[in-house]
């Protein structure tokens, strides 16, 4: 596609299940990253994918958070046992090479957890 | 690991003053520092960058400075328009391979342009 896409663009669950974010990058993009932006906040590393494998997972904030690119192509953020305050917008990013230069970012995905 | 400290947190000018942010980082080995600019609801969307090797930067009504010894970057927009209204967001990168491009962002700053 043109530029990243990212599913669902909203999600609302309640506290305790289990919610799955997609992104699909940009096609020939190596690098993809995952980010956190809660309200008046920078978005906030959690992730870099270099191809199929995480790169850098230093930013997960704990075991609930997982993610995962299977072909080097899309990916996907699993987070189990939602709690309130991991509602946020997660966004992704992609970038041609990972040796720094610009990341073209999704429109992200709203998650609201009650 | 990198911190990327930004000011103001919000900016109020007149139409067709100029408007400057201010950022600083921690980690002297970062060596590229990009601007996004995010619209409300919107993707951050990049509008200049600037590498370690190069102290200013030049894109028609928008310029970037970075001062290396001081560890801090700045972006200048002139003659502001309307349409400049949005958060700006300053970021920075270490240049570790392991950590690939990803960025560490500034908190942001909220410019709002009256006409």
């Amino acid at each position: 596609g043109a530029g990243v896409s990212q599913t669902p663009s909203n999600k609302v669950t309640e506290k305790g299940k289990y919610v799955e974010l997609r992104c699909d990058p940009i096609s020939g993009h190596t690098a993809l990253y995952w980010y956190r932006q809660s309200l008046g906040q920078g978005p906030e590393f959690l992730i870099y994918f270099q191809g199929t494998g995480a790169a850098d997972d230093s930013g997960l904030p704990n075991d609930r958070f997982f993610a995962v690119r299977p072909e080097g192509s899309v990916s996907t953020l699993k987070i189990q046992r939602t709690e309130r305050g991991d509602s946020a917008v997660y966004l992704c990013a992609s970038s041609l090479s990972g040796l720094g230069g610009e990341l073209f970012f999704g429109e992200g995905s709203r998650l609201t957890v009650l | 690991g990198e911190n990327v400290e930004q000011h103001p947190s919000t900016l109020s000018v007149q139409e067709g003053d100029s408007a400057v942010i201010k950022c600083t980082y921690s980690d002297s080995a970062s060596n590229y520092f990009p601007w996004y600019k995010q619209e409300l609801g919107k993707r951050p969307q990049l509008i200049i960058d600037i590498r370690s090797n190069v102290g200013e930067k030049k894109d028609q009504r928008i310029a970037v400075t970075l001062n290396k010894t001081a560890k801090h970057f700045s972006l200048h927009i002139t003659e502001t328009q309307p349409e400049d209204s949005a958060v700006y967001f300053c970021a920075a990168t270490p240049p570790s391979y392991n950590q690939g491009g990803k960025l560490i962002f500034g908190q942001g700053t909220e410019l709002s342009v009256k006409p």
